[in-house]
């Protein structure tokens, strides 16, 4: 079954360190990538996406990721967050199959927090 | 535009029970769907519409229901909630499938649910 896959479910850091986020999916052909972003109480919100193109992408708040078509990953990074990144962070891939493209798929969510 | 609304905020229902949890936005969008979070397992899609009279499953659907009367609403019905249904549920929308997949998706605010 096709899946998305969120290494880290639970990742606590300090202020000014630097956050890798890993997501993997298992579709083998063209994909739509996005990182969604849940501040606490709120609704989410797009980060970043990924369609096509140059495939390090940056988004708000100063987030990029890099979609490496190889190793089937899309990770966020951050080089020097703050605590107000403290949220729950979502990968999620719409994937194009033979001829139609299907729903979108969330992976089950990182919750960072970051301490002061 | 206040973008997409759902109400109520706060449910507490019996086992048994049915209720509407309403969802609109006011953007035009065609495609609207509905999202269960529950910890550890992201968002999974339970129905989803491209438009006006069409609806769809996605991937947990059982003991919902919807329909898509206007554009800007799109309900989602508990027949006889269960305590397995207990959840934040959060409503999206967007415009439609492109060539190029499914676009950004506007989240709700979510509606969180407890069936006793």
């Amino acid at each position: 079954a096709q899946s998305v896959s969120q290494h880290n479910h639970h990742v606590i850091l300090s202020e000014a360190a630097s956050l890798e986020l890993g997501c993997n999916y298992s579709y083998g052909g063209t994909v739509n990538l996005f990182w969604y972003v849940q501040y606490p109480g709120q609704h989410l919100q797009l980060l970043l996406k990924y369609f096509s193109g140059d495939p390090l992408v940056k988004g708000i708040k100063g987030f990029e990721a890099e979609f490496i078509k190889s190793k089937f990953s899309f990770n966020l990074r951050k080089p020097s967050v703050q605590w107000s990144d403290t949220a729950e962070y979502f990968c999620a891939v719409n994937a194009k199959t033979t001829d139609s493209w299907g729903k979108l798929q969330f992976g089950a969510g990182t919750q960072v927090v970051v301490t002061p | 535009n206040a973008g997409v609304t759902q109400t109520p905020k706060f449910q507490v229902l019996k086992t048994g029970q049915s209720m509407t949890l309403q969802c609109a936005q006011d953007m035009n969008h065609e495609y609207m769907s509905w999202y269960r979070q529950d910890p550890g397992m992201g968002l999974r899609l339970i129905h989803y519409s491209v438009g006006a009279g069409i609806t769809d499953q996605g991937e947990v659907p059982n003991g919902y229901n919807v329909s898509r009367s206007t554009t800007e609403d799109f309900p989602l019905r508990l027949l006889s909630a269960a305590p397995s249904q207990t959840s934040v549920y959060f409503c999206a929308s967007s415009k439609t499938f492109q060539r190029g997949g499914l676009p950004e998706q506007f989240f709700g605010p979510g509606t969180r649910l407890t069936v006793l």
